[in-house]
């Protein structure tokens, strides 16, 4: 069974204060590895898909990279609107377009 | 470009009742995904669907099913409700017809179970 485990759960940062999120995974087959953003109210918003180990990919003050057994999304410089919850998920080879999501990292980005 | 639109957006049934959900997907966008999305379990796929036919069916019990029509959009329904069904039932949308994770999801149905 495909596994995502986010950490930290939480994270509180003062603005412009640099720092990563994680995203560890057990899937057989990974056909891609996806971050989304997710505000309070609002559905998922798509940010990087990632394909094979050594890959990275950005996006103003966001970097997603990834390994083997885990992805970093590294955001630098954040300011209080990267103010998110940040998900990681998993599709495998064979499964279509089902996701396997973790339970994300609750972002909180203070003036 | 209107995005993925959801209706209801809030609703309040009592257990037993059934509920559906509707779903229309960005225009010119054919796959329609249903995720669920609880505190404790946070979003478990549900199902997938392309040119009207389920692809994928995720690890729910038979009281929920859903179905696409011709113009692609979707509908979900959920029958005998039980409180722990109380969740935000959100939809996505694809170009693809299958095997991608860049999807585009709407802003949800939230199903209040009382």
């Amino acid at each position: 069974e495909d596994q995502v485990t986010q950490s930290p759960e939480a994270l509180r940062l003062q603005e412009g204060e640099s720092s990563s999120l994680n995203c560890s995974y057990t899937v057989s087959g990974l056909r891609g590895l996806f971050w989304y953003r997710q505000d309070p109210g609002k559905g998922p918003e798509f940010l990087f898909t990632l394909y094979s180990a050594g890959e990275e990919k950005e996006k103003e003050r966001l970097k997603a990279t990834l390994t083997k057994k885990e992805s970093f999304l590294h955001i630098t410089a954040p300011k209080p609107e990267d103010s998110a919850t940040y998900l990681c998920a998993v599709l495998r080879e064979t499964s279509g377009s089902r996701l396997t999501f973790g339970e994300g990292t609750q972002l909180t980005v203070n003036p | 470009k209107a995005g993925v639109t959801q209706t209801p957006r809030y609703l309040i049934k009592t257990r037993g009742q059934q509920v559906t959900l509707s779903c229309s997907p960005i225009s010119g966008h054919r796959s329609v995904s249903w995720y669920q999305q609880t505190p404790g379990q946070g979003l478990q796929f549900l199902f997938e669907y392309f040119s009207e036919t389920q692809r994928n069916k995720g690890n729910f019990p038979g009281r929920f099913s859903g179905r696409q029509f011709s113009n692609s959009r979707s509908e979900m329904n959920v029958s005998t409700l039980e409180l722990g069904d109380s969740a935000l039932y959100l939809c996505a949308s694809s170009l693809a017809k299958t095997g991608t994770g860049e999807l585009f999801f709407g802003e949800g149905s939230r199903l209040t179970v009382l």
